[in-house]
């Protein structure tokens, strides 16, 4: 099997950056996506292809993958970011993996 | 507009059946492969299961493999989910996912807004 490992919480002050953490062996010769699932919602891609944001997903939503790590940054962030997000990757014996996920609280 | 509406959910006993449906609009249904995410109560995302636009691929995770089957009527623009001999632990909101394929990325780019199956006595 394939595992993502995210951490369970970040937390960040409004207008700050808050950065998210996908771990996973060699995950940089993976492509990764990002969704974000607010509270009691469908999850919504905001990212795919490592960096690639979606028509209509704000910019301050950033991505990068390298080595064992991808990385999510929300910059400026704001309330409404207030959300989980997840990674997720495609392994040929697992097929979509999806990270453990991440609580982000705007403080 | 894109929309995947998931129906069939509910309360179920263990040992069980149940079938859901997702019917679409807003896309060419029969261009897509389409898959099903779940996730338990409290929860992160799992994987379930995934179908080739003409059926002919079917792929399934462990946890379920054996005891669903994904099945699609491209005439209808519905995906389906037969869930045979239900566990407690397949209690979780089922999502109809649209995937997108390029060059190797494989992702979602469209949920549906999830129906709940619980499994309980």
């Amino acid at each position: 099997s394939y595992d993502l490992t995210q951490p369970p919480s970040v937390s960040v002050s409004p207008g700050q950056t808050a950065s998210i953490t996908c771990s996973g062996d060699k995950l940089g010769d993976r492509y990764v996506s990002w969704y974000q699932q607010r509270p009691g919602q469908s999850p919504v891609l905001i990212i795919y292809k490592d960096d690639r944001r979606p028509s209509g997903i704000p910019e301050r939503f950033s991505g990068f993958n390298s080595g064992n790590t991808a990385t999510l940054a929300i910059s400026g962030t704001q309330a409404m970011d207030e959300a989980d997000y997840y990674c997720q990757a495609w392994d040929t014996s697992a097929f979509y993996v999806f990270g453990t996920g991440t609580k982000v609280t705007v403080l | 507009e894109v929309q995947l509406v998931e129906s069939g959910g509910g309360l179920v006993q263990p040992g069980r059946s149940l079938r859901l449906s997702c019917v679409v609009s807003g896309f060419s249904f029969d261009d897509y492969a389409m898959h099903w995410v779940r996730q338990a109560p409290g929860k992160g995302l799992e994987w379930v299961s995934g179908i080739s636009w003409n059926s002919v691929s079917l792929d399934y995770a462990d946890s379920v493999r054996g005891r669903f089957t994904i099945s699609r009527d491209n005439a209808k623009n519905s995906l389906y989910l037969q869930m045979n001999n239900l566990r407690a632990e397949d209690t979780a909101s089922y999502y109809c996912v649209k995937e997108v394929d390029t060059s190797g990325n494989y992702f979602f780019d469209y949920w549906g807004q999830g129906t709940l199956v619980t499994v309980a006595s």
